[in-house]
């Protein structure tokens, strides 16, 4: 029963250093969505794709983030020269279809990023 | 600016009472609310999910109400466990645009033996 898997789990990174997080949909998912936890805050929305496909990325900053998710392979949360700041729980989901009426969506266990 | 608020921000209670947490939001078009737990150090895990046209939904120990009229919707959870300590996330999305998950901060909830 293998769910949405992430990783690495925990990542340790200095400043001006590249993150690059990796997210497995659920078998059979095509509907991939990235979202941000702050310490002391709620998830909020980053971006959402399909299969080689960016559908929505107005919740991601438009520098030094970008995101993937190439036709083989697992979705890719990319940050490059990473400040302090990006410090925060990244989570990954994954839906069968789109969101609408309700579907569930279905969460990883998310890649904990510490930016030193 | 779509919002959603939970309270109490954390509580505490002993093993098997019950209690119950509010979310109020103000997101425009209403599509859907959700409650979810999500333990320390781990994913949300979905608990219930609810439309407009339902009032209230079910999953074991937690049940969910919902008032679409005055936007609120609470989490019942009925003789508590220790497992169930966790944070417990309610979730509003838009209406044509489903992915934009709106999050409340969650509540904490901690059962004591």
């Amino acid at each position: 029963n293998a769910g949405v898997m992430q990783n690495p789990r925990h990542l340790v990174r200095r400043r001006g250093q590249e993150a690059r997080l990796r997210c497995s949909p659920m078998k059979g998912h095509s509907h991939v969505y990235w979202y941000r936890q702050l310490p002391e805050e709620g998830l909020k929305f980053m971006v959402y794709l399909q299969k080689e496909n960016i559908i929505d990325e107005s919740g991601m900053p438009k520098e030094r983030f970008s995101a993937e998710f190439p036709k083989e392979g697992p979705s890719i949360l990319r940050i490059q020269q990473v400040v302090r700041g990006d410090s925060a729980a990244y989570f990954c989901a994954s839906s069968p279809d789109s969101l609408y009426s309700g579907n569930t969506i279905y969460f990883g266990e998310g890649s904990w990023l510490t930016v030193v | 600016k779509n919002q959603v608020e939970q309270s109490p921000q954390s509580l505490i209670i002993l093993e098997g009472k019950n209690c119950t947490l509010q979310c109020n939001y103000t997101v425009s078009p209403f599509s859907n609310l959700r409650w979810y737990k999500q333990d320390t150090g781990r994913g949300p895990v979905s608990l219930t999910i609810m439309t407009f046209s339902e009032n209230t939904k079910s999953n074991g120990r937690y049940t969910a109400t919902l008032d679409a009229d005055t936007k609120q919707s609470s989490l019942h959870i009925t003789a508590s466990q220790l497992s169930d300590s966790a944070s417990y996330i309610c979730v509003v999305s838009v209406l044509s645009n489903d992915y934009k998950l709106s999050f409340g901060a969650g509540t904490t909830v901690t059962v004591r033996a």
